[in-house]
């Protein structure tokens, strides 16, 4: 199946700091990655969606300067949270979407991160 | 934009039934409805999908209909296991992006 990475599982930081989130697809390319946000017993909330060459696209309410993503290549995208406070601690879960099989696309997960800022 | 409704919150089921999670959606111009399970602490698995030209998907012990005029679709799950308990997400959408439903714990008890 296909296989998305990410790298840290999880950080801890000091408020103020900035955090560097990387999701990789490792088995296939993909054009489109999402980034989401999950709280505690809750659903998954879209944030952004990352197209490798252009901008990234951010969900109302979302602050673009705050969580900035760059898609560099068709297998990378990075979620970096500037200045970060105590309520950016969440866990921050990427997604790729391709075709692995050559089938029709769907998404396929990370492993998430876990941040906690202090 | 889209809107998921998942219905019930949470589910609990003895060993061997049936278990049915159902989410309704708002865009009719929706065409793609996958179903995720997440684990405590782990990232969410594609476990079926189905796509709006088919009715009914069926894996194992793992089936998925969809009605798009009533724009609902259903998970069932038989012959449940301890090892189904998780939280399952339905979801809906197109090519763009996916809207998730707010989530349904299923506890499978021995």
């Amino acid at each position: 199946g296909a296989v998305v990475s990410q790298h840290p599982s999880w950080v801890i930081c000091k408020s103020g700091t900035s955090v560097k989130i990387e999701c990789r697809s490792l088995d296939f390319q993909a054009t489109t990655m999402f980034w989401y946000r999950q709280f505690p017993k809750q659903s998954l909330m879209l944030m952004a969606t990352s197209n490798e060459g252009s901008k990234a696209t951010y969900e109302q309410g979302v602050e673009k300067d705050k969580f900035l993503i760059n898609h560099a290549s068709l297998t990378l995208s990075t979620l970096t949270v500037t200045s970060a406070h105590p309520e950016d601690s969440s866990f921050y879960i990427c997604s790729a979407r391709g075709s692995p099989s050559g089938g029709q696309e769907t998404q396929y997960f990370g492993p998430g991160t876990r941040l906690l800022v202090l | 934009g889209e809107n998921v409704e998942q219905h019930p919150s949470t589910l609990s089921v003895q060993e061997g039934d049936s278990a049915v999670i159902k989410c309704t959606y708002s865009d009719s111009a929706s065409n793609y409805f996958p179903w995720y399970k997440q684990e405590l602490g782990k990232r969410p698995q594609l476990i079926i999908d189905i796509r709006s030209n088919v009715g009914e998907k069926k894996d194992q012990r793992i089936a998925v209909t969809l009605n798009k005029t009533a724009k609902h679709f259903s998970l069932h799950i038989t012959e449940t296991q301890p090892e189904d308990s998780a939280v399952y997400f339905c979801a809906g959408g197109g090519y763009s992006t996916l809207t998730f439903g707010k989530g349904t714990m299923l506890l499978v008890s021995p």
